[in-house]
């Protein structure tokens, strides 16, 4: 089945910009949505459809998605957006949807 | 204020059965497809099941297919997940997830915009 693929880590000092990538075999052709998870808390939606975000996401994150990756950009990072953060697509293949394997954010 | 609480999750012998339930306010439930993702202890997400607004549609994930079954009951704004055959690898937090567009069945609608705080499954001897 479709398979995404996430670094599962990225650090990045306050202030600066972090860059999560979500690669897939032509994913450019999908949606991608992204969630962000903190610590013991339930996931929550940041971005979806590739690049719009829900109401109440900051615009400090976006997203972009073109070829076999996908990206979800943090700039000017703050302490707050430390968390985990997931891509996940539809494959209508199987029809099934996939997540990938989430990476961990860290602030500096 | 969206809500839901899931309910169900225990301590469930391998090859045991187990029903998880979903309790949805805030929204007008039979409009909405709803669905159960999973997330295994200290590991990543992983999802699990849909089923569409009108209940006409399910769909499951492989490791899933064939011993799990999703229903709903938009009368009691319900939503259900049977689980049989139940295996080690299924220990996880299981959340109930509603969709982020109404009376749709495409995929292209099918974003997990609100999430419950999720029932733990264990499954050991």
């Amino acid at each position: 089945s479709y398979v995404l693929t996430q670094p599962p880590s990225v650090s990045v000092a306050p202030g600066q910009t972090a860059s999560i990538t979500c690669g897939g075999n032509n994913i450019g052709s999908k949606s991608v949505h992204w969630y962000q998870q903190k610590p013991g808390q339930a996931p929550v939606l940041v971005v979806y459809d590739d690049s719009d975000r829900p109401s109440g996401i900051p615009e400090r994150l976006s997203g972009s998605n073109s070829g076999n990756t996908a990206t979800l950009t943090v700039s000017r990072v703050e302490a707050g957006d430390e968390a985990d953060y997931y891509c996940q697509v539809w494959d209508t293949t199987s029809d099934q949807s996939i997540f990938g394997g989430g990476t961990k954010l860290t602030v500096l | 204020e969206v809500k839901l609480v899931e309910s169900g999750g225990v301590v469930v012998q391998p090859g045991g059965s187990l029903r998880l339930s979903c309790a949805a306010s805030g929204f007008t439930f039979d409009e909405y497809t709803m669905h159960w993702v999973r997330q295994t202890p200290g590991k990543g997400l992983e999802w699990v099941s849909l089923i569409t607004y009108d209940g006409g549609t399910t769909f499951y994930a492989d490791s899933v297919k064939g011993r799990f079954t999703i229903s709903r009951d938009n009368s009691k704004r319900s939503l259900s997940l049977e689980m049989k055959s139940l295996s080690i690898e299924d220990t996880a937090l299981y959340y109930c997830v509603k969709d982020q567009l109404n009376l749709c069945t495409s995929s292209s609608c099918w974003v997990f915009e609100y999430w419950g705080q999720g029932t733990v499954v264990t499954v050991s001897s």
